[in-house]
């Protein structure tokens, strides 16, 4: 049983075009997040909610738009696709201490 | 959240003991020491944390020095599956943002 899950695991599209990243997990907890990991492999904080509500927005372009339909999901929208958003993106999910991340999302923006 | 200093990389033969070391000289007292790893192209894994106290799991032992301004995670049995990019994270916990520095990337060699 998957216990945090993203689709899809590559994404490849062109500039200028709007896509969509899923995630869901089954562990009922409360807090979501997106991190975003670079060419370099710098990963990031992007978002957090907990309960459906957004409590980390780390200065992230409003062209990304993260949305939370209830606990278990987490969905990242990014309009106006650029270059730079060419990056690894993993969603993780917490309940107290621990952070369990996703498989990732491989975007590549041409 | 404070910032950690590791070494690049490290290198351990298997079988032997591998002990990261890792410098959070400005933590404060509320924060924890957070290890985790990714292991080539998969998602951060959660190893340990600890807040004064040493820690151990079934995965790893966690060394805290008394006035907490470093501390060393210790792989007791390495294995080439243990190969991967070791992150030392302070945080002050509950629901908060991991902030990934560059880590320590550990070879585990025959």
């Amino acid at each position: 049983d998957t216990a945090v899950s993203q689709t899809p695991k590559y994404l490849v599209t062109q500039m200028g075009n709007d896509k969509s990243i899923k995630c869901e997990q089954n562990l009922g907890h409360d807090t979501m997040y997106w991190y975003k990991q670079d060419s370099k492999k710098f990963l990031k904080i992007m978002f957090s909610y907990n309960n459906k509500e957004l409590i980390i927005n780390e200065t992230v372009p409003n062209r990304f738009s993260p949305k939370s339909p209830d606990k278990a999901h987490l969905n990242l929208h990014i309009n106006s696709l650029e270059l730079g958003d060419s990056a690894v993106y993993f969603c993780a999910s917490s309940h107290i201490n621990e952070q369990f991340f996703g498989p990732g999302t491989r975007l590549t923006v041409l | 959240d404070a910032k950690t200093t590791q070494p690049p990389s490290m290198d351990c033969a298997e079988g032997r003991a591998a002990n990261l070391p890792c410098n959070h000289s400005t933590i404060s007292g509320n924060e924890y020491v957070y290890w985790y790893r990714q292991i080539h192209s998969q998602g951060p894994q959660y190893i340990i944390h600890g807040l004064k106290n040493n820690e151990t799991n079934e995965m790893a032992s966690l060394i805290i020095t008394e006035d907490r301004k470093s501390s060393t995670l210790i792989l007791p049995h390495a294995t080439l599956r243990d190969t991967a990019v070791y992150y030392c994270i302070v945080s002050s916990g509950t629901a908060s943002k991991l902030t990934f520095g560059t880590g320590t990337r550990l070879q585990v060699t025959l």
